[in-house]
């Protein structure tokens, strides 16, 4: 399968612990994105990559939230502290360099937090 | 602030049958829409795009229709079929991000296709 590859695909924490999600995309593809999904709403941006470089977060991305891209490659997007608020589908996506036809969405990783 | 709105949370068609799901966006400044189809447990997957310089776009069973001046994109599906059954997503990219890949997503249509 060389589509986008997110795991754990369901996470369990309690309030105050830290999770941590990892995203492999499509080989070729230097543009990965990370975006969050809650019941009943479309997936909502939350950062994205272009090759290492963090290029734009959302004010949704609050200091407890951080994504690193370390060599371009695969994506971890950690949350620390966690709190219930943050149970959601965390989605990562990637794609070609400006092509918007070409972004290809993970299966997303749940977040429940009790 | 709902920039993409998607007001019918679900629509049921007998297979056969025109589906017509409708998106309504505030923002003057997109230039690009797609729609993207998501089932259960998956992550969407993109379905069909157009650009804000066409006001039609098809693609076999799947045309979309964009009206500029209503802020009105629709997507037409015909004949609908029972495997379409899933959540439908309308998305925007504003012309200051279409090289970033940010969409905005609308909060999707849940489309049901009855044999």
């Amino acid at each position: 399968d060389t589509g986008v590859s997110q795991n754990p695909r369901h996470k369990i924490t309690k309030r105050g612990q830290n999770v941590t999600f990892r995203c492999d995309p499509i080989s070729e593809h230097n543009r990965l994105y990370w975006y969050r999904q809650t019941l009943g709403q479309g997936p909502e941006f939350l950062t994205y990559f272009q090759n290492e470089a963090q290029l734009e977060k959302s004010r949704l991305l609050s200091d407890r939230f951080s994504a690193e891209r370390p060599k371009g490659s695969f994506s971890t997007l950690e949350i620390q502290r966690t709190e219930q608020g943050d149970s959601a589908m965390y989605l990562c996506a990637s794609s070609l360099l400006g092509a918007l036809n070409t972004i290809y969405f993970g299966e997303g990783s749940w977040l429940t937090v009790v | 602030d709902q920039q993409v709105k998607q007001n019918s949370p679900s629509l049921s068609v007998q297979e056969g049958r025109i589906s017509i799901l409708n998106c309504d966006y505030t923002n003057s400044m997109f230039d690009y829409f797609l729609w993207y189809k998501k089932y259960p447990a998956e992550g969407p997957t993109f379905l069909i795009s157009i650009s804000s310089i066409k006001d039609k776009n098809e693609d076999g069973r799947f045309t979309v229709f964009l009206n500029k001046s209503a802020k009105h994109l629709s997507l037409h599906i015909v004949p609908s079929q029972p495997g379409d059954s899933a959540v439908y997503f309308c998305a925007a990219s504003e012309g200051s991000s279409s090289n970033t890949g940010k969409l905005i997503f609308g909060q999707g249509t849940t489309l049901q296709v009855k044999p």
